[in-house]
């Protein structure tokens, strides 16, 4: 039983233009939403986090939007870059500290 | 300087083997974690620990068992090794302060291959 989908396995987008990832959960008891990035053989690296209370948080070239009543996430990275190339986590935490993670979606960027 | 860092980095073992992974974070972070990452790419929660209290998740099997020297190093422990525990095991700490979002930080990966 997942509770956070990632339901795009992959995704490919053109240098420059703008890629979004997508991302449901099911557990209305999440506190706050997290981006992961993975490189192969590295350990994700935190992008980018959104609270609960909060429907968007900007950082960047990074835009993580909420919709709660929708229970669903999405990150916008504009202008995508070939360096974004990675596959990219979503995560969702609670008052226990553990994070539930999706599956992830692998972005690719080409020049 | 490495936040979290795990040895080793590969591991080839035999079925049935007793092996150990081990973690260290030099954040100054009070809760760690241990995760895995199945063929299937799903990253999952197995432990996560601070000096207070161990969570466990309750599918993990007992061949696993986290062991803390100090509030730094969190290594894992498996016994028994079979053909399913081949996977990638992530560490990760975070503050775990309450009231704001309790980010986490991963290390590198341990790859573990029983053979």
């Amino acid at each position: 039983d997942q509770q956070v989908k990632q339901n795009s396995p992959s995704l490919s987008v053109q240098e420059g233009r703008i890629s979004i990832l997508n991302c449901d959960y099911t557990n209305s008891m999440f506190d706050y939403f997290l981006w992961y990035k993975k490189y192969p053989a590295e350990g994700p690296t935190f992008l980018i986090s959104i609270s609960s209370i909060k429907d968007k948080n900007e950082d960047g070239r990074f835009t993580v939007f909420l919709n709660k009543s929708a229970k669903h996430l999405s990150l916008h990275i504009v202008p995508s870059q070939p360096g974004d190339s990675a596959v990219y986590f979503c995560a969702a935490g609670g008052s226990q500290g553990n994070l539930i993670f999706g599956k992830g979606t692998k972005l690719s960027v080409k020049p | 300087d490495t936040a979290v860092s795990q040895t080793p980095k590969y591991l080839v073992t035999q079925m049935g083997n007793d092996k150990s992974i081990k973690c260290e974070q030099n954040l100054g972070h009070d809760t760690m974690y241990w995760y895995k990452q199945d063929s299937k790419k799903f990253l999952k929660i197995m432990f996560s620990y601070n000096n207070k209290e161990l969570i466990i998740n309750e599918t993990v099997p007992n061949r696993f068992s986290p062991k803390s020297p100090d509030k730094a190093h969190l290594n894992l422990h498996i016994n028994s090794l079979e053909l399913g525990d081949s996977a990638v095991y992530f560490c990760a700490s975070s503050p775990h302060l309450a009231g704001v979002i309790d980010t986490q930080y991963f290390g590198p990966g341990t790859r573990l291959t029983v053979l």
